[in-house]
């Protein structure tokens, strides 16, 4: 089955710095790759996503790219700021499964002002 | 208004004890599922149902039956809970084999 590494578990970036998040993933049958984010006490929020017919994908301070070859997948943010920190989860999920998401274990990004 | 919602957002009982977690989503999709989040964070696939019907049983032990009674409700049924159920459990819903899954706020399941 479907097995999703992520680096790092922690990071921290001063305010106004980028933040760079990595995963790696095992089924090349999987074909869409979502970013979560997840702050204290609440469900994980869908930020971008991309699918695996497109190199990459923005929108505003958050990009993803994707290695298909390589099989692995990155989360950029841009102009860090304080209200980013939280846990950042990236996943996998092929067409030819029943939908279901295999995440990674998370990042927790904290921004420091 | 609440796209996934679930129901009680805390839940402390003693081992043993049996209890139910509701999830309702008013968007419309087709298939529900059940996430647990260990005290690790780590988030892991435990049920889905597409149009009221079982798709994914991982190994969970058979004590957690879900059960849905129409696409917009899924229910997760613990019994005889023990300590290691300890635990956050998102419901969550998406188009079936579309990918992008909206999450409920999550029940903290606390067993003593």
């Amino acid at each position: 089955g479907e097995n999703v590494e992520q680096h790092p578990s922690t990071l921290s970036v001063q305010e106004g710095d980028s933040a760079v998040i990595k995963c790696t993933y095992s089924d090349s049958a999987s074909n869409y790759f979502p970013w979560y984010k997840q702050e204290l006490g609440k469900g994980p929020q869908l930020i971008i996503d991309i699918r695996s017919n497109v190199g990459e994908k923005k929108d505003q301070r958050i990009a993803v790219t994707l290695n298909k070859t390589a099989k692995h997948f990155s989360l950029h943010i841009t102009e860090t700021q304080p209200e980013d920190s939280a846990v950042y989860f990236c996943a996998a999920s092929s067409r030819g499964s029943q939908g279901n998401l295999i995440f990674g274990k998370g990042t927790k990004l904290s921004v420091k002002p | 208004d609440t796209a996934v919602s679930q129901t009680p957002k805390y839940l402390v009982t003693q081992m043993g004890n049996d209890k139910s977690i509701k999830c309702e989503q008013n968007l419309g999709h087709d298939t529900m599922y059940w996430y647990k989040q260990d005290s690790k964070k780590f988030l892991k696939i435990m049920f889905s149902y597409n149009n009221k019907e079982l798709i994914i049983n991982e190994t969970v032990p058979n004590r957690f039956s879900p059960k849905s009674p129409d696409k917009a409700h899924l229910n997760l049924h613990i019994n005889s809970l023990e300590l290691g159920d300890s635990a956050v459990y998102f419901c969550a819903s998406s188009q079936f084999r579309q990918g992008d899954h909206t999450f409920g706020s999550g029940t903290r399941l606390t067993v003593v």
